[in-house]
This record gives structure tokens, sequence and C-alpha cells, in this order.
């Protein structure tokens, strides 16, 4: 069964600092798809990246960036100069034959 | 254009009492999921309907446990016999395509309480 493992349970931030949230999987699949998700607190997850196994390119979107390495089996995303906004819970997420989510980060970024 | 809707938002049942929580996804999509999300954990999957038909029912935790799509656009998760633990947020999600590895469209959320 695959298994994803956000060990990052909650992380603060001072705005404009830099913040990277970790992403581990397992799996025994060679072909799946990543992905990560925000969760504000109004409670609807919003999508953000998905990511195929067989690209392992970093990807970046304004301020938020992905780097996916397949060699360790981890998908992290950081969000540089992280603003108020960013503050939600981050979710990552496996897909093969379901999607599996980890149990998320709370991101709490102060002014 | 419209987004996943959920209702109610809300339910407080007793605990044996029966519930009905509704999913209204994205016109035109094909692929529906219901997900129990417990207070401070991520979503976990309980089942998925490719259309009218119920592909995966897999994570379903009991027997108590129902879901249907009959037209293959509404769907009803239905609780009978609720317990306590089944207190948890309730989201339905809706993708275009057919498969779950496709992007998924989340709505807000059913907040169940058992009392």
């Amino acid at each position: 069964a695959q298994k994803v493992t956000q060990a990052q349970t909650e992380i603060s931030v001072v705005e404009k600092e830099d913040v990277t949230l970790d992403c581990v999987y397992e799996t025994r699949d060679t072909t799946y798809y990543l992905f990560w998700y925000k969760q504000p607190p109004s409670g609807e997850l919003v999508f953000l990246i998905r990511r195929n196994s067989f690209d392992e390119q970093n990807e970046i979107s304004g301020r938020y960036s992905w780097n996916f390495q397949k060699s360790t089996s981890s998908f992290n995303f950081t969000i540089t100069a992280s603003q108020v906004v960013d503050s939600a819970v981050y979710f990552c997420g496996y897909a093969g034959n379901m999607l599996t989510f980890g149990g998320g980060t709370r991101l709490m970024v102060k002014p | 254009g419209a987004g996943v809707s959920q209702s109610p938002r809300y339910k407080v049942a007793k605990r044996g009492q029966d519930v009905a929580l509704r999913c209204d996804p994205i016109s035109g999509h094909v692929s529906l999921f219901w997900y129990q999300q417990a207070l401070g954990q991520g979503p976990e999957f309980l089942t998925y309907f490719q259309n009218e038909a119920q592909l995966d029912k897999s994570g379903l935790p009991s027997d108590r446990f129902f879901a249907e799509r009959p037209e293959g656009s509404v769907s009803t998760l239905k609780i009978q016999r609720t317990q306590q633990e089944d207190s948890a947020v309730y989201l339905c999600a809706s993708s275009l395509l057919s498969r779950p590895s496709y992007e998924q469209y989340f709505g807000p959320g059913t907040r169940l309480t058992v009392t």
C-alpha cells in the first residue's frame, strides 16, 4: 500500500521568510502521480500541482516551487517570501489507484 | 463557473440516527470521490464513482456507510445508525476525467458531529 508522510505537523515563520514543506512517499508502483493541495481555514482543498513519476523536472510557479526527487521518494514544496495569506494546511498526495494524502503541515505565517 | 457544492455544511446527529450528505459535482465531471477527514488529519478515501458506476468502495469503514450516484451527477453519502467515531468532515471531489490520478476539485465539506 502506498504511504505519504509529512513529518512537519506545524511550521511557523515570519512574513517574507522562505519555507519548505517536506513530503516523502512509499510505493512499489512505477507509474504514479504526486500532488500538493492547500486547505485554507474555509476548509476547501485547493489544487496546487500535479506531477507524474516520469517528470523529475523542478517546477516554479510564482513564489511556489516544487522539488521532485525520485531517488529519495520526496516531493518537497517551497514558498519563497512567504505572506500571511499563505497560512493554511498543506497536503501532499499520492495517486495510484486512489488519491492518498499525508497528514498535512499547518503553516502559520506571522506578519 | 460553479464549483463542487455540498449540503448541508454542518450536521449534528444523535447517535443512532441516519444521515444523508449531498454532493453536487462540477457539471460534466465524470468522476466523483468521497473522503472522510478527521480533525487534524488528512482526507481519507471512502469511495469513487465513474458516472453512475461505483468503481471502488474499499475505503468505506463499515456497512453502515452507503453511497450512490444514480444518474451520474449528484451523489449522496448515507450513514446509518451513526456512531461518535463517524464525527468528521466529509469531503466530496469531482474530476473531469475518469481516473483518480487526475486533478480533483473539492467541495467545502460537510462537518458531521455525532452526539
